[in-house]
């Protein structure tokens, strides 16, 4: 069963627009969430991460993060066709443990 | 500072071949992971070290699946005997550990089993 699940598996959106991207772990031992951002071809890079309860914003994005529901949520303003990735979601779980979910393919159309 | 580094970037081997994969992580840190990636199963989790011992054995993977930490500086994920299904990308990733902390991915390894 995977264990960190994000939504949706794939979005459009124009050159401008909002996108908001999904994940909730089902493990109640995880602590830490992060969010990485993988180019067609590349590997993965961490893109932001978030520890407590509440919002984190650097540039165009903004994370939430509601630790009583293990749910967390990026959101990319003013999208730019550059923005067009895998987006990941990483958990630890205990003993630092990350695990990763399947993505969100995230497609802006200029 | 070098990052991960990870060899061969591609390998093709038939079914029931050994293949080793090789990794080195950043230099200083201390947690190494290996995963694989699949368009079907997305990131999995193989194996995970923390100071050279073996945390996690990688479940469903370990009957012929096994990774090693011959010192702090190098690892091997060897799979034996390799099957189609093992065609994957096989990501090396590191970092200083203690939680909370980010991944450094290496440029992966494309593994063709035909």
């Amino acid at each position: 069963q995977q264990k960190v699940q994000q939504s949706p598996e794939s979005l459009i959106v124009p050159e401008g627009g909002m996108a908001s991207l999904n994940c909730t772990s089902s493990d109640r031992n995880v602590d830490y969430f992060w969010w990485y951002r993988q180019h067609s071809g590349k590997s993965p890079k961490m893109l932001m991460s978030i520890f407590s309860n509440g919002e984190k914003e650097e540039g165009r994005f903004t994370v939430h993060l509601n630790k009583a529901s293990l749910h967390t949520s990026l959101h990319i303003r003013d999208s730019q066709p550059s923005d067009s990735a895998l987006y990941l979601c990483a958990a630890d779980t205990n003993a630092y443990k990350v695990i990763f979910g399947k993505g969100t393919h995230l497609h802006v159309l200029p | 500072d070098a990052g991960v580094t990870q060899t061969p970037r591609h390998e093709v081997a038939e079914k029931g071949q050994t293949i080793i994969l090789k990794c080195e992580p950043v230099s200083g840190h201390n947690d190494l992971f290996w995963y694989r990636q699949t368009k079907i199963q997305g990131l999995e989790l193989l194996s995970y070290f923390r100071s050279k011992s073996l945390m996690e054995d990688g479940g469903a993977f370990k009957d012929r699946f096994k990774a090693e930490m011959l010192n702090s500086s190098f690892s091997t994920l060897k799979i034996q005997p390799t099957e189609p299904k093992d065609s994957a990308v096989y990501l090396c990733a590191s970092s200083t550990g203690g939680g909370a902390e980010t991944l450094y991915f290496g440029s992966g390894t494309r593994l063709t089993v035909l």
